[in-house]
This record gives structure tokens, sequence and C-alpha cells, in this order.
């Protein structure tokens, strides 16, 4: 099993960014995935869900702000960010959650600063 | 929202010392069909998360038998019997019960 984010970078508050998860090495379309996030030196804190049959949850923290979607053709995972905050600066992980296995990928950076 | 209080927030060991964390729910995280979706996991400096126990009590594959899990309802523990330096980083309880939410923290330092 293999996660790889990108798409990170600096951005200004108010814009938007749109993270991207490539999974391989399992049958991505069966799985629920999550979208988690840790601001520097900070705790893991857990943004958003999309289920294998694309149900959606979101923190309250980034409700109305972000959404998390998937392509299963392409084996991808998705975050679009708008509006984005000061507090949203955080290293973003992709991670399949399953009841005796946690895959993660190994994060990407998102800076939101002036 | 269920809150995940962890405890100590920091822990100094010495190596072969055993160590436990404690985790303890605002809600039970029994759910209606009988299982409690609490995991333990540890974060190496620089790396991403790694499962060490699922459902409370179970070792995860790979993790060496001297990490344990225990309790029910809402009071939690991880247990290290016998810590080695590869253990150093920051553990972290989650609860799958009620939606996702994780604990606070501990971090192991090595004396």
């Amino acid at each position: 099993v293999q996660l790889v984010e990108s798409g990170g970078g600096l951005v200004q508050p108010g814009k938007s960014l749109k993270l991207s998860c490539s999974a391989s090495g399992f049958t991505f379309s069966s799985y629920g995935m999550h979208w988690i996030r840790q601001a520097p030196g900070k705790g893991l804190d857990w943004v958003a869900y999309i289920s294998s049959s694309s149900g959606t949850v979101y923190a309250d923290a980034v409700k109305g702000r972000f959404t998390i979607s998937r392509d299963n053709a392409k084996n991808t995972l998705y975050l679009q960010l708008n509006s984005l905050k000061s507090e949203d600066t955080a290293i973003y992980y992709c991670a399949s959650l399953r009841l005796a296995t946690g895959y993660w990928g190994q994060g990407v950076m998102v800076t939101v600063s002036s | 929202d269920v809150v995940l209080t962890q405890t100590p927030s920091t822990l100094s060991a010495t190596i072969g010392q055993s160590v436990s964390i404690s985790c303890r729910s605002s809600q039970s995280l029994l759910d209606s069909a009988g299982n409690t979706y609490l995991y333990w996991y540890l974060q190496r400096p620089g790396q991403s998360p790694q499962l060490l126990i699922y459902l409370v009590s179970n070792l995860g594959s790979g993790v060496p038998n001297r990490f344990s899990g225990s309790g029910s309802g809402t009071d939690f523990t991880l247990k290290i019997s016998g810590v080695e330096a590869e253990d150093l980083g920051v553990y972290y309880c989650m609860q799958a019960t009620h939606a996702l939410t994780f604990g606070s923290g501990t971090k192991l330092e090595i004396k």
C-alpha cells in the first residue's frame, strides 16, 4: 500500500488550493479515505472522510470551505481547500484507516500566509 | 464531539523501564454492536503515524509484543513493557466509534 500526497504549498489567506493523494497497492474503490492534518508542533486533527460510495463527512472547522472527493478510475483522493485561513497551516495526510490496519501518506505541507 | 484526554503529556523513561499512557473518553466508545473502536498510534520524529494497537488490545502487524493495550468504555491504557530507544516519539489514542478524533498526544523521551 502506498499513499502519495501532492499539491501543497504557500497560499495567501482567502485563496484556494487542491490537494491530491495517489493510491496504489490496494483496491482503492473499496475503501473509505480520510484527510487528517497536523499543525506545526501540534497533534493530529481529523479533517474529512469519504466513503467507498462517496458519502462525505467533515470536521466543523472546515465544513463549507473544504471538499473531499475521489476519482476511482484514477485511484486518487482529493481535498479542495477554499477560503483558507492562517489556522489551516498544517501538514495534510491522506489515510486509509481500516479495522485492523492504518495506512498513511507522508503528508504535504500547506502554509497559509500573506 | 468525543474528546479524548491523554495523560501524561510528556513521559521520560530509561531503557528497560515500563511505562503506561492513559486515554479517557468523554463518551463510551462501545457501539451498539459491541465493538470498541479505540486505537493507539506512534508518530516517530519526522514520520507519519504508525498503528500499534487496534480495537483496544490487538497488536498491529509487526508491532513488538512489549506493547499492550487494555481498557473498556471510557478508560483505556497503553503499556510499554521495557522501553527501547526506538520507542521515542509521540503516542496518540484515536477513536473511530463516533466519527474520528485523536487524543492530544503523549511525548515519550528516553533518559
